[in-house]
């Protein structure tokens, strides 16, 4: 597996709490992602770094923020935790070093499983 | 909104037969990769191929891609027990921000031993 960790790997929480998951990674791989898989919907991309401080927002990011200050940490902030948020939530990391401007292979991290009461 | 989607959606099969999937998507890609996620695990890349190509190998895995009919497909051969898993395709859409897949709902293949 890539040096991909995320934290917590299970989570219960309560409604209205904010909830922060961590993704860290020993790859120095320059871009980042937070994904969230329900059933039904594959995998739906939340927010993403391109780089230190550098974060854009992905299809599905109302409700989350994500912080990077360090190339090797991409924080998911839940903000006010609601059941819909209730899912499995991914980080990857791509080194986007190609010569090509495409997106490259993705590598996953193990998951986080939250659920919210 | 996904841009890719997988058919079937489930498939089950005996082990030794090959097992075909497939995916469509709709605007135009700069390269498709297939991913397979085991139960409860993170997803894992199994193979890219590029706009300007139309068939790849690895192993017992045969991707094809049909520009002109946005659609792909992944053969596996010779399909063994190990290999039940969800399978997604995502793809790199040309013209849009660099460096971001969108992926479709996959295909849960299940094999019989």
């Amino acid at each position: 597996d890539a040096g991909i960790t995320q934290s917590p790997r299970h989570k219960v929480t309560e409604t209205g709490t904010p909830v922060t998951l961590r993704c860290h990674q020993t790859e120095n791989h320059r871009y980042m992602y937070w994904y969230r898989q329900d059933p039904g919907h594959g995998l739906r991309l939340i927010h993403y770094s391109y780089g230190v401080k550098d974060t854009d927002k992905g299809e599905v990011s109302d409700g989350y923020s994500v912080s990077r200050s360090k190339t090797e940490d991409f924080l998911l902030t839940l903000e006010s935790a609601t059941s819909s948020q209730t899912s499995v939530y991914f980080c990857a990391i791509t080194s986007g070093t190609g010569s090509r401007a495409e997106a490259d292979t993705q590598y996953f991290g193990p998951g986080t499983r939250l659920t919210v009461l | 909104s996904q841009q890719g989607e997988e058919d079937p959606q489930a498939l089950s099969i005996q082990e030794g037969e090959n097992a075909t999937m497939n995916c469509s998507y709709k605007t135009s890609i700069n390269n498709l990769q297939w991913y397979r996620q085991n139960s409860g695990r993170g997803l894992v890349h199994l193979i890219l191929i590029r706009s300007n190509e139309r068939e790849k190998h690895s192993g017992r895995l045969r991707v094809t891609l049909d520009t002109s009919k946005k659609s792909s497909s992944l053969l596996i051969t010779a399909s063994r027990a190990a290999d039940t898993a969800s399978y997604f395709c995502a793809t790199s859409n040309s013209g849009g921000s660099n460096y971001k897949l969108t992926f479709g709902k996959g295909t849960l293949l299940t094999v019989n031993p």
